[in-house]
């Protein structure tokens, strides 16, 4: 069982739709991730959260908009995705993101259907 | 920059037979090192992880992997494939020091025969 709870696990919208994928720690990581994996490829890094700021923008779009709640909680909204934009979006947790002796724990991912 | 290599996209394996994977990086320096494995439709699993030391690593599942330097590799292996292990192999880099951003290759996919 993975100790990162993502939820849904599957989601299926229009372009026009507003909806939130949500990720959920409880091993008091202090850095959260946000991964978008296409079929074949592997993960490509969104965000990175630090201590609940935002450290990390790899220059995504801003109809993806991330959001740590507190120190358990990551969420990413979504507004106006485009269908190059379905995917799986995996969620990812660290003990600190600047010790690399501490591995990322992912979770099981939200598969994106945008229609 | 980091990189990181895994020459063989698809790999077939007869069950009970030896596996190895291949990875290259390339690093300026000793980098981390990691193996993750991802089932189809779900996340990516952490299978061995390599900081320093001994550099031959024991993971979770049977596998282990070793560090080689003068190689920049870091190949996973496992004497006995069991037809559960069938699923794609991600190996990963990540910097000594400073923000861990992970690089991670292509990902070689394990089918298992019987």
């Amino acid at each position: 069982d993975t100790e990162v709870t993502q939820t849904p696990k599957h989601l299926v919208m229009g372009m026009t739709n507003k909806k939130s994928l949500k990720c959920e720690q409880h091993m008091g990581h202090r850095a959260m991730y946000w991964y978008k994996q296409k079929a074949k490829k592997p993960p490509e890094l969104m965000f990175v959260y630090s201590y609940e700021k935002l450290s990390i923008n790899e220059s995504v779009p801003s109809r993806f908009s991330p959001e740590c709640p507190n120190s358990s909680l990551l969420n990413l909204h979504l507004h106006a995705l485009q269908p190059e934009d379905s995917a799986l979006y995996l969620c990812a947790s660290s003990q600190d993101s600047l010790r690399g002796n501490q591995p990322q724990h992912f979770g099981d991912g939200t598969r994106l259907s945008i229609l | 920059a980091q990189s990181v290599t895994q020459p063989d996209i698809h790999i077939t394996v007869s069950e009970g037979a030896s596996l190895e994977l291949r990875c290259n990086y390339s690093y300026g320096a000793t980098p981390y090192l990691f193996w993750y494995v991802q089932s189809p439709g779900q996340g990516l699993q952490l299978l061995l992880k390599y900081f320093s030391g001994d550099t031959l690593v024991q993971g979770i599942k049977g596998f282990e992997a070793e560090f080689k330097r003068s190689q920049s590799s870091f190949n996973l292996r496992k004497p006995s494939v069991h037809w559960s292990d069938a699923a794609e192999y991600f190996c990963a880099v990540g910097p000594n020091t400073g923000f861990q951003k992970l690089v991670f290759g292509t990902g070689t996919r394990l089918l298992v025969s019987p």
